[in-house]
């Protein structure tokens, strides 16, 4: 069965320093990949997804995430963190010829001034 | 707006009351999802449709949870005789196509909390 591994609960970061949050897969086949952002009190953000070819992709808000099969990983990251950032982070795999996404149980993340 | 809507956005019941939750997608998305998030977890998956037609409800947890979608726009997730483990963040989301590469929108949910 397809599930998806964030190993992170929670993660507190200062403002200007870097992020690395973890996502791990199982899946037999390479899924679609996605990473969404949900702010207190707001639905979920799409930051970025990847289907396909270039296995380091950009999203919005100054994220990226790099695929890497032989580590069945997708980990999303930030050069610098804003206080902005604080909320909760969620990697969800789709396998393809569906519509379902299938989520991590998210990693809480708590930017310091 | 254009984002997705959902009302209530919270709702207390007492054990054994049936609720109504409502969805008003994006105008014109042909997909609408609904899912459950418990404290502390992810969106778990529960029904899925196309139009008005409920492809898909293998995630519903019970016959106790019925949606529907009549006119291929708003939608209504009802729950029976609610119980405490039905308390969770119900989320709505729409996407304009049905395969996963379609983006999936979602609604900024309706808490429900079961006394």
């Amino acid at each position: 069965a397809q599930s998806v591994t964030q190993p992170d609960i929670h993660i507190t970061v200062s403002e200007g320093a870097s992020l690395e949050l973890r996502c791990n897969y199982s899946y037999g086949a390479t899924p679609y990949l996605f990473w969404y952002v949900q702010s207190p009190g707001q639905g979920l953000q799409l930051l970025l997804k990847y289907f396909s070819g270039d296995t380091l992709v950009q999203g919005i808000k100054g994220f990226e995430a790099e695929f890497k099969r032989s580590q069945s990983s997708f980990n999303l990251r930030k050069p610098s963190v804003h206080w902005s950032d604080a909320a909760e982070y969620f990697c969800a795999v789709g396998p393809s010829g569906t519509y379902k996404y299938i989520f991590g149980t998210g990693t809480r993340l708590k930017v310091l001034a | 707006g254009a984002g997705v809507s959902q009302s209530p956005r919270y709702k207390v019941a007492k054990r054994g009351q049936d609720v109504a939750l409502r969805c008003d997608p994006i105008s014109g998305h042909v997909s609408l999802f609904w899912y459950q998030q418990a404290l502390g977890q992810g969106p778990e998956f529960l029904t899925y449709f196309q139009n008005e037609a409920q492809l898909d409800k293998s995630g519903l947890p019970s016959d106790r949870f019925f949606a529907e979608r009549p006119e291929g726009s708003v939608s209504t997730l009802k729950i029976q005789r609610t119980q405490q483990e039905d308390s969770a963040v119900y989320l709505c989301a729409s996407s304009p196509g049905g395969g996963i590469e379609n983006e999936q929108f979602f609604g900024p949910g309706t808490r429900l909390t079961v006394l």
